[in-house]
């Protein structure tokens, strides 16, 4: 079975700071991983994904992933802040085929607040 | 291309009652998953239908059910409804099941059981 963990279920930062959303997961098999994000009233949007290519990994609004087999770890992070970041994230572990197929297994999402 | 949509976008029901949703994918995508989500529970996976066959379920009761459509339309049904199963259904859309292909999901359906 394969799952996820996130670290902090709710993160504040300043404007303009670092954001670091934290992402463990545990997987008997090579993990594809995702980091969704969700605003209120709306679906997931993909930030971005991880499937064994380059383990930096680049995203849409700036955000970035390293993928660390060793940590078993996916943490999303961006540079710098913006007030329209503020939102739910979601990390998420698949694989290829079998009991995989077509499921992503979420972790409990963190909330990030950004202060002006 | 126009993106997953689901509708309706919110319902009402009362317990006992059964609901049907539908989902919409992106045009070309022949897999369609299911999640329900809840503050409690967060997100969990449903089912999944590729090319109108279930290929992957998760731990639901036998009341929640689904179909795809030669088109690849999906439709997922809950019976006799429970206070629980309030919550947001959202399904998302993929080109094949793949785990390397990302899911696309839709705005949700806001189920609220009265």
């Amino acid at each position: 079975a394969q799952s996820v963990t996130q670290l902090g279920s709710h993160v504040s930062v300043s404007e303009g700071a670092l954001v670091l959303l934290r992402c463990n997961y545990s997987s008997s098999v090579p993990p594809y991983l995702f980091w969704y994000v969700q605003y209120p009233n709306q679906g997931l949007q993909l930030l971005l994904k991880y499937t064994s290519a380059a383990t930096l990994v680049k995203g849409i609004n700036g955000f970035e992933a390293e993928f660390k087999k060793s940590e078993t770890s996916f943490h999303l992070t961006k540079p710098s802040a913006h007030m329209s970041d503020a939102a739910e994230y979601f990390c998420a572990v698949t694989s290829a085929g079998g009991t995989s197929y077509g499921k992503l297994t979420f972790g409990q999402g963190t909330i990030l607040t950004v202060h002006p | 291309k126009a993106g997953v949509t689901q509708t309706p976008r919110y319902l009402i029901k009362t317990r006992g009652q059964q609901v049907t949703l539908s989902c919409s994918p992106i045009s070309g995508h022949r897999s369609v998953s299911w999640y329900q989500q809840t503050p409690g529970q967060g997100l969990q996976f449903l089912f999944e239908y590729f090319s109108e066959t279930q290929r992957n379920k998760g731990n639901f009761p036998g009341r929640f059910s689904g179909r795809q459509f030669s088109n690849s339309r999906s439709e997922m049904n809950v019976s006799t409804l429970e206070l629980g199963d309030s919550a947001l259904y959202l399904c998302a859309s993929s080109e094949t099941s793949g785990g390397y292909n990302e899911q696309f999901f839709g705005p949700g359906t806001r189920l609220t059981v009265l």
